[in-house]
C-alpha cells in the first residue's frame, strides 16, 4: 500500500482565500484523523472520522475550518477564509487498529 | 483527563553516545503506550509500543518498559546515530473508552558526527 496521502505538499496562499487540503487514507481504514503541528502548540487533533462520520469535531479552531469526508478513500480540510495564524502544518493520519495511526507526510500551509 | 508529559529538547548527542528521552504520563485504567517518531519533512510513524505493565517495546535499537508504577515510559538507546536526528513522540491511548492518541509535545534528537 503506498500509505496515506496527502496533497499538496506545499501550499501559500493570501490572507481571505480559501484552502483545500486533501487526504487519501490506506485502504480499507476505518478512521481518519486531521492534526495540525505548529512550534507553539505542538500536534493538536482537530476532528476524526469514524467509516466516514465526523465523530468529533471539537478540536477545530473556528467556523472558519471545515472537513468531510464523502467516501471511505477520500477526506478533505477546508479554511475559508484562511488567515495568517493558519500557518502550520497539517496531517492526516488513518488507523484500523484503533490504537496505531498512520500518519501522511503532511502538508505545510503558508498564509501571508 | 489523559496527558503525556515529556522532557524538553533539544536533546544534543555526539554519535554512539546513549540516549534516554524521558516520558510520564497521567491516565485512568490502563492504556497503551508509543513511541513514534518525526523525521525532517515527514509524518510521525510508529516506532515501538507496549500494552501493558512491565512490557517492553522495542524496534530499531530503541526501547522503552512500561512502568505503571512510576506512570513512565522511557525511550532509550545504547548507541545512537546521525540517522536517529528526529523528533519524538511518546503517547498513550486506550482508557475511558476511548482509542484516541494522546500525544506529548515532542522532544528534538540532534545527533552530531
Amino acid at each position: 500500500d503506498a500509505g496515506v496521502i496527502q496533497s499538496p505538499r506545499h501550499e501559500v496562499t493570501e490572507m481571505g482565500q480559501e484552502v483545500t487540503l486533501r487526504c487519501k487514507p490506506i485502504s480499507g481504514h476505518d478512521y481518519l484523523f486531521w492534526y495540525r503541528q505548529t512550534m507553539m502548540r505542538g500536534l493538536e487533533l482537530l476532528i476524526y472520522f469514524n467509516n466516514n462520520v465526523p465523530i468529533d469535531d471539537s478540536g477545530m479552531p473556528e467556523d472558519r475550518f471545515s472537513a468531510k469526508m464523502p467516501n471511505a478513500s477520500f477526506s478533505n480540510l477546508k479554511i475559508q477564509p484562511s488567515e495568517p495564524r493558519d500557518s502550520a502544518v497539517y496531517f492526516c493520519a488513518s488507523s484500523l487498529n484503533k490504537n496505531i495511526q498512520y500518519f501522511g507526510a503532511g502538508t505545510r500551509l503558508s498564509v501571508l | 483527563g489523559n496527558s503525556v508529559t515529556q522532557m524538553e529538547g533539544p536533546v544534543t548527542l555526539s554519535e554512539e553516545a546513549f540516549l534516554t528521552i524521558n516520558c510520564t504520563y497521567t491516565a485512568t485504567g490502563y492504556p497503551s503506550l508509543f513511541w513514534y517518531v518525526q523525521y525532517p519533512g515527514e509524518g510521525l510513524q510508529l516506532l515501538l509500543k507496549a500494552t501493558k505493565a512491565d512490557d517492553k517495546g522495542s524496534n530499531k535499537g530503541f526501547e522503552a518498559t512500561y512502568r505503571k508504577e512510576t506512570t513512565s515510559f522511557h525511550l532509550e538507546k545504547g548507541s545512537v546515530q546521525v540517522s536517529d536526528s528526529a523528533v519524538y513522540f511518546c503517547a498513550l491511548s486506550g482508557t475511558g473508552g476511548s482509542y484516541i492518541p494522546t500525544f506529548g509535545r515532542g522532544t528534538s534528537l540532534i545527533v552530531h558526527p
